[in-house]
């Protein structure tokens, strides 16, 4: 039963931690993706990989780091420097090959920071 | 970086009636997808469209990339209760590497 998961599903954290999110695909997909969901807007693109050992930031990358040791699988690092972490955040992966980019979610991870 | 428009914001029909939305942009791209996200989970892909003027279904639903690759459209024949939850559209360029650029989506309401 192929899939993208993720854990846990809610999260809670006190201010000045570090915490790390979950991500890991059975897909074999090459591509990996986080994405941040506050309510009522749309996705932002926090940080992205193409390939093991190798990632590049999205839009919004400042206060996340991310690894990307296996294909499997690609934490993230939500760092007490992100000033505004509480949010939906959702993992994705993709073929990544040719023109056929198109995103496959995972359940996500809704993180509170108090 | 690109910006997408998706419209209308919220949608309110009964159910049965027929439902429409779309995206625009000021800049094209190679790639239309259209999401449903139903709450508290991940988005799950609805369609996948890779050629200007395509039009392609998938069930009750259909999409059409538009013929100026800047916009494309997304309808629900017949709605049913479960259509219930958020349309997101996402345009990728073949140069990002699969980089998506979401619109806001569209939050759908059916009344039985």
């Amino acid at each position: 039963d192929g899939g993208i998961t993720q854990s846990p599903k809610y999260l809670f954290r006190k201010e000045g931690q570090n915490v790390t999110l979950s991500c890991e695909q059975n897909l074999n997909h090459d591509a990996m993706y986080w994405y941040r969901q506050d309510p009522g807007q749309g996705l932002r693109l926090i940080y992205y990989s193409q390939i093991v050992n190798d990632f590049q930031k999205g839009d919004i990358a400042e206060g996340y780091s991310v690894s990307r040791e296996k294909k499997e699988s690609f934490p993230l690092t939500v760092t007490s420097a992100q000033k505004n972490p509480t949010a939906f955040y959702l993992c994705a992966s993709s073929i990544g090959q040719g023109a056929r980019y198109e995103q496959y979610f995972g359940p996500g991870t809704r993180l509170t920071v108090t | 970086g690109q910006q997408l428009n998706q419209s209308p914001q919220s949608m309110f029909i009964q159910e049965g009636e027929d439902v429409s939305m779309n995206c625009t942009s000021s800049s094209i791209f190679n790639t239309w997808l259209w999401y449903k996200q139903d709450p508290g989970e991940g988005p799950v892909l609805l369609i996948a469209l890779y050629k200007a003027g395509e039009l392609t279904s998938n069930g009750r639903l259909t999409a059409q990339f538009g013929i100026t690759r800047k916009d494309s459209f997304l309808n629900i024949s017949a709605s049913i209760p479960s259509d219930v939850g958020i349309y997101f559209c996402a345009g990728q360029l073949y140069t990002n590497a699969g980089k998506s650029t979401f619109g806001d989506g569209t939050t759908l309401t059916v009344k039985p």
